[in-house]
């Protein structure tokens, strides 16, 4: 069964300091990895999407990583601000159609003053 | 409007009662997803329309879930004699374009259900 597994569970972080996300994933076959930012009571926003050939990409202070020989990917977090509290969510896309994707459970990021 | 629109925001019902959650997708978005997001987990699917064609609805739960979009914009998922594992965000997300690898899906915020 297709799985994204994410790291931490939650994290609380000072305003200012960086912070790295991590995700791996056993997907088969692999089409492109997606990072989501879903804010309380919001629906998931998209920061990344990542194909296997590409490693890094960047959005603003989020950089998100890829290595699909080890099935990893990262989203580092540069001078957090406040507005930066949420979850981030791992997607697979595995392709096949519209249920091709896997979501991850999520990190829950607390930014705090 | 400018983004995808659900509604009602909240819904509270009683067990067995049946409920209809609205969507509303971006103008001209081919695509359209249902997914429920239980409390501290990653959404999960349950349907996709292609314009007014239920293409896939592997991930409905039960036949007590119902989903529809007649016209190819507006869609509803109806749940019938609702029960307390019901109780979940229903989040509806739309696309320009079909399922697919570069397809990018835009989520509404959600319809949060509760169950009693």
């Amino acid at each position: 069964k297709n799985q994204v597994e994410q790291s931490p569970q939650s994290l609380i972080i000072l305003e200012g300091k960086n912070c790295t996300l991590q995700c791996n994933y056993t997907v088969s076959p692999f089409s492109n990895l997606r990072w989501y930012k879903q804010d309380t009571g919001r629906g998931p926003v998209s920061l990344t999407i990542m194909t296997f050939s590409e490693n890094t990409k960047s959005n603003g202070r989020y950089t998100a990583t890829l290595d699909a020989d080890t099935k990893q990917s990262s989203l580092h977090i540069t001078a957090s601000q406040l507005s930066d509290s949420a979850s981030y969510i791992c997607v697979v896309y595995s392709g096949g159609g519209a249920d091709g994707l896997t979501f991850g459970k999520g990190t829950h990021l607390i930014i705090q003053p | 409007g400018a983004g995808v629109s659900q509604s009602p925001r909240y819904k509270v019902a009683k067990r067995g009662q049946d409920v209809a959650l609205r969507c509303d997708p971006i103008s001209g978005h081919v695509s359209l997803f249902w997914y429920q997001q239980a409390l501290g987990q990653g959404p999960e699917f349950l349907t996709y329309f292609q314009n007014e064609a239920q293409l896939d609805k592997s991930g409905l739960p039960s036949d007590r879930f119902f989903a529809e979009r007649p016209e190819g914009s507006v869609s509803t998922l109806k749940i019938q004699r609702t029960q307390q594992e019901d109780s979940a965000v229903y989040l509806c997300a739309s696309s320009l374009e079909r399922a697919g690898a570069k397809n990018i899906q835009y989520f509404g915020a959600g319809t949060r259900l509760s169950v009693l």
